[in-house]
């Protein structure tokens, strides 16, 4: 199983909403990470977990909280997100070499 | 910050053409993997290239590195329709996996 899963593939959510984006991964990869993209532009990292714990945080707004609960999941909780922060969401994970990506949740915020 | 930096930002060939795209890095690097992602969904990992190699080949792409120059070159030779799609090249350095500004190939039929 080579997969990457995310869900939801879409999500409309209002500023005073809180919600999560999952990413799911059963390759044993030790390295997971989240990834924004807005249109026409490159993947632009957000937070990179190794062995479950947080080692990177691309000094990334409070309102983007990272939560990694074992070495298979990896989930965003969203809260109070600006218009601006509409976006795809990437998640990826690897073993130290090629990275695995998801599809991707299209976040639209209103 | 993104540490690899693509050209050209756009490209445009008729199918069977070759397609050329350039990278440059900053830093130094542990490899540098090239990626590919249609409409906007997940990127798919074509190929990856270690430090202390030249050049490497898979099926009709071929990659170069320079690390002299910090730079990377990817080829897609005879290519398709099929072959239209965003290309970002992306260099490692630990754990932290940094993409070029990417370029667009629109292959025309």
């Amino acid at each position: 199983d080579t997969e990457v899963t995310q869900t939801p593939k879409h999500l409309v959510m209002g500023m005073t909403n809180k919600k999560s984006l999952k990413c799911e991964q059963h390759m044993g990869h030790r390295a997971m990470y989240w990834y924004k993209q807005k249109a026409k532009k490159p993947p632009e990292l957000m937070f990179v977990y190794s062995y479950e714990k947080l080692s990177i945080n691309e000094s990334v707004p409070s309102r983007f909280s990272p939560e990694c609960p074992n070495s298979s999941l990896l989930n965003l909780h969203l809260h109070a997100l600006q218009p601006e922060d509409s976006a795809l969401y990437l998640c990826a994970s690897s073993q130290g070499s090629e990275a695995f990506f998801g599809q991707g949740t299209r976040l639209t915020v209103v | 910050s993104q540490q690899g930096e693509e050209d050209p930002q756009a490209l445009s060939i008729q199918e069977g053409e070759n397609a050329t795209m350039n990278c440059s890095y900053k830093t130094s690097i542990n490899n540098l993997q090239w990626y590919r992602q249609n409409s906007g969904r997940g990127l798919v990992h074509l190929i990856l290239i270690r430090s202390n190699e030249r050049e490497k080949h898979s099926g009709r792409l071929r990659v170069t590195l320079d690390t002299s120059k910090k730079s990377s070159s990817l080829l897609i030779t005879a290519s398709r329709a099929a072959d239209t799609a965003s290309y970002f090249c992306a260099v490692v350095n630990d754990y932290k996996l940094s993409f070029g500004a990417g370029t667009t190939v629109t292959v025309r039929a």
